[in-house]
């Protein structure tokens, strides 16, 4: 069975500062990889996602997120945090020839100071 | 185009109550998915539905929790003789194909509170 694994649950950062949540995922074959963000408060939304092509995939708000197959990895970047980052992080995984359903990653809550 | 409605937005039950969640997909849709989340331990699948089908409730406990998705209407999740367990944000999300490419649509979800 896949699952995904987001080591940093819980990450501070002051504003500028550069970011980037990892997220492994465990399925060697052929994968579809998302990352989702939730505001505080608000429902969970797609921030980008990787089916194939180009590893550097490019995201909403400056978000982006390099697929590293030999590392099984889909780790989100950016460059300068803001403030209204703050939220709590998903990565996703579904495979081909595996389940419709998404396996979600714990989540990584991030907050950034002003 | 409105996106996907959950009601209640929260809900107190005592323990032995019924707990009834709704989810309407976005327009278009006919897939839905209930997840559930528990603090520190993210999103957990519980059942995929489509129109008066239930695709896969692996995730479901296998007592006192129930989904469907009427012709009609909006998909309910039911927790019967809740207990302080069902505590949890749960969450529904709508995508119009069965694609594992497929992004899923998420509610703002029903935060359940048993006391």
């Amino acid at each position: 069975a896949q699952s995904v694994s987001q080591h940093n649950h819980h990450v501070i950062l002051s504003e500028a500062a550069s970011l980037e949540l990892g997220c492994n995922y465990s399925y060697g074959g052929t994968v579809n990889l998302f990352w989702y963000v939730q505001y505080p408060g608000q429902h969970l939304q797609l921030l980008l996602k990787y089916f194939s092509g180009d590893p550097l995939v490019k995201g909403i708000k400056g978000f982006e997120a390099e697929f590293i197959k030999s590392k099984f990895s889909f780790n989100l970047r950016k460059p300068s945090v803001q403030w209204s980052d703050t939220a709590e992080y998903f990565c996703a995984v579904t495979s081909s020839g595996g389940s419709y359903i998404p396996t979600f990653g714990r989540g990584t809550s991030l907050i950034v100071h002003p | 185009n409105a996106g996907v409605m959950q009601n209640p937005r929260h809900l107190v039950r005592r323990r032995g109550q019924e707990a009834r969640l709704r989810c309407s997909p976005m327009k278009g849709h006919s897939h839905v998915y209930w997840y559930r989340q528990l603090p520190e331990e993210g999103l957990k699948f519980m059942v995929y539905l489509q129109k008066e089908n239930i695709i896969d409730e692996s995730g479901m406990p296998k007592e006192r929790f129930s989904a469907e998705f009427p012709k009609e209407g909006p998909s309910i999740l039911r927790i019967q003789q809740v207990v302080r367990g069902d505590s949890a944000a749960y969450f529904c999300a709508s995508s119009p194909y069965r694609d594992r490419k497929e992004t899923q649509y998420f509610g703002p979800g029903t935060r359940l509170l048993v006391l």
